[in-house]
């Protein structure tokens, strides 16, 4: 099956600090990647889709220069925290369509990053 | 815009019992796929059964099932002879097919807890 590795899966940082999230589809190209972000006890909440070759579309509400996301190859999208606080601290969750097993919408996760901040 | 309501925030059951998860939607599309997904304490987010809208026949894998009520717009999630391996997160969600490069809309889930 399609599997999305995701790394690192805990960093602490400093505030004031960024810190880089990988998504990588393992055995599948992947033309769109989604991140989500997710609070203890809570639902995921999208907050962007990261596009191969152009700009992520970022949900409303979600600042793109605080997040900053790159898709420089299909099997590769990262989410960059920049200038990290304490209140991005959080589990982040990217996923991928595998669009050539099928026009299905599921959805393959990585593992999450968790992301506290200092 | 697609909605998913899980009214369930925690759910208790015996082992080998059998309990039901319920989840509502809505949306104004006709061609939809609908989503059980579970989350063990690991926090990876795994699949656990998939229903085509088009498709009157009810959705099952093994001891999982749904009860998909189109006219309702409800997709319950039957587990059937509970494991303790079961107790997670379990989040519904839906994918409208015609938004091919949207992602997964989730309701709020629903914590099993499974009673040894």
């Amino acid at each position: 099956g399609a599997v999305v590795s995701q790394h690192p899966s805990w960093v602490i940082c400093k505030s004031g600090t960024s810190v880089k999230i990988e998504c990588r589809s393992l055995d599948f190209q992947a033309t769109t990647m989604f991140w989500y972000r997710q609070f203890p006890k809570q639902s995921l909440m999208l907050m962007a889709t990261s596009n191969e070759g152009s700009k992520a579309t970022y949900e409303q509400g979600v600042e793109k220069d605080k997040f900053l996301i790159n898709h420089a190859s299909l099997t590769l999208s990262t989410l960059t925290v920049t200038s990290a606080h304490p209140e991005d601290s959080s589990f982040y969750i990217c996923s991928a369509r595998d669009m050539a097993s099928g026009y299905t919408g599921e959805l393959f996760f990585g593992e999450g990053s968790r992301l506290t901040v200092l | 815009a697609q909605t998913v309501t899980q009214s369930q925030p925690e759910m208790s059951v015996q082992e080998a019992e059998t309990v039901t998860l319920s989840c509502t939607y809505d949306t104004s599309e006709s061609d939809y796929y609908l989503f059980w997904y579970k989350q063990p304490p690991s926090r990876q987010m795994i699949l656990v059964i998939r229903q085509e809208a088009y498709k009157q026949q009810n959705a099952t894998e093994n001891r999982f099932s749904v009860n998909f009520q189109k006219a309702a717009k409800s997709f319950s999630l039957k587990i059937s002879d509970s494991q303790l391996g079961d107790a997670a997160m379990y989040f519904c969600a839906s994918w409208y097919s015609g938004g091919g490069a949207d992602g997964l809309t989730f309701g709020k889930g629903t914590h099993l807890i499974i009673q040894p």
